[in-house]
């Protein structure tokens, strides 16, 4: 049972584009939710948490949708920097363990 | 800016035999994880410690693993009798008090061969 999904890309997009990313989730206990980044063969670095608020961090912008368990990134302005693959993580349970999807690949491209 | 420290980076061993990886934790933290990556999958996790003792584990998590906080500032797993599917990335994490993020180390990089 997938309880976290994303599309697994990959994404390739030019310099300086806007990326979307979407994620649902299907444990409607998650209490929490962040966006992170994996660069290959690294450990998972948190970009940012997610509020239903919407918020956003310098290029990044994310939201969270709880009536449609939807979770979302938007990248604006893309760097070359931004290549990694991006990790939708939610967190349950009375010890806040995370769980992960699958990720979705970003290229960047000069 | 403190991080999760952990060694070995790569750990080489046998099948069936005992390793052990270690972690150092951000040291204000009180929630201390483990996760596993296998290569090509995702992230999963295996434990979660707080306060001295397992708070949650997962399927994945049977009686060859244990885990330990054997001073006040290391955090360790423990795989008793290695099989070739635990080849993996362990990823420690650390989690404050006040907030849900998870912080990781750079993971210790398993090779049962």
């Amino acid at each position: 049972r997938k309880e976290v999904e994303q599309d697994p890309g990959p994404f390739n997009v030019p310099e300086g584009a806007t990326v979307a990313f979407n994620c649902t989730y299907s444990n409607s206990a998650s209490q929490s939710f962040f966006w992170y980044r994996q660069d290959c063969r690294k450990e998972p670095k948190l970009l940012m948490s997610v509020y239903s608020s919407g918020n956003e961090d310098g290029r990044f912008t994310a939201q969270l949708n709880r009536a449609s368990q939807y979770i979302s990134l938007l990248i604006r302005d893309s760097k070359l920097s931004d290549s990694a693959t991006y990790l939708c993580v939610g967190s349950s349970g009375s010890a806040r363990q995370l769980t992960f999807g699958s990720g979705t690949q970003l290229t960047v491209l000069p | 800016e403190p991080e999760v420290t952990q060694t070995p980076s790569h750990q080489v061993t046998q099948m069936g035999q005992e390793v052990i990886l270690r972690c150092v934790p951000i040291s204000n933290h009180l929630y201390f994880y483990w996760y596993r990556q296998i290569l090509g999958q995702k992230v999963e996790f295996l434990v979660s410690f707080y306060n001295n003792e397992i708070s949650e584990k997962s399927e994945i998590f049977d009686d060859q693993f244990s885990v330990e906080r054997p001073d006040g500032s290391n955090f360790t797993l423990k795989i008793r009798s290695t099989k070739l599917e635990d080849s993996a990335m362990y990823f420690c994490a650390s989690s404050p008090v006040t907030g849900y993020e998870q912080y990781f180390g750079p993971g210790t990089r398993l090779t049962v061969t």
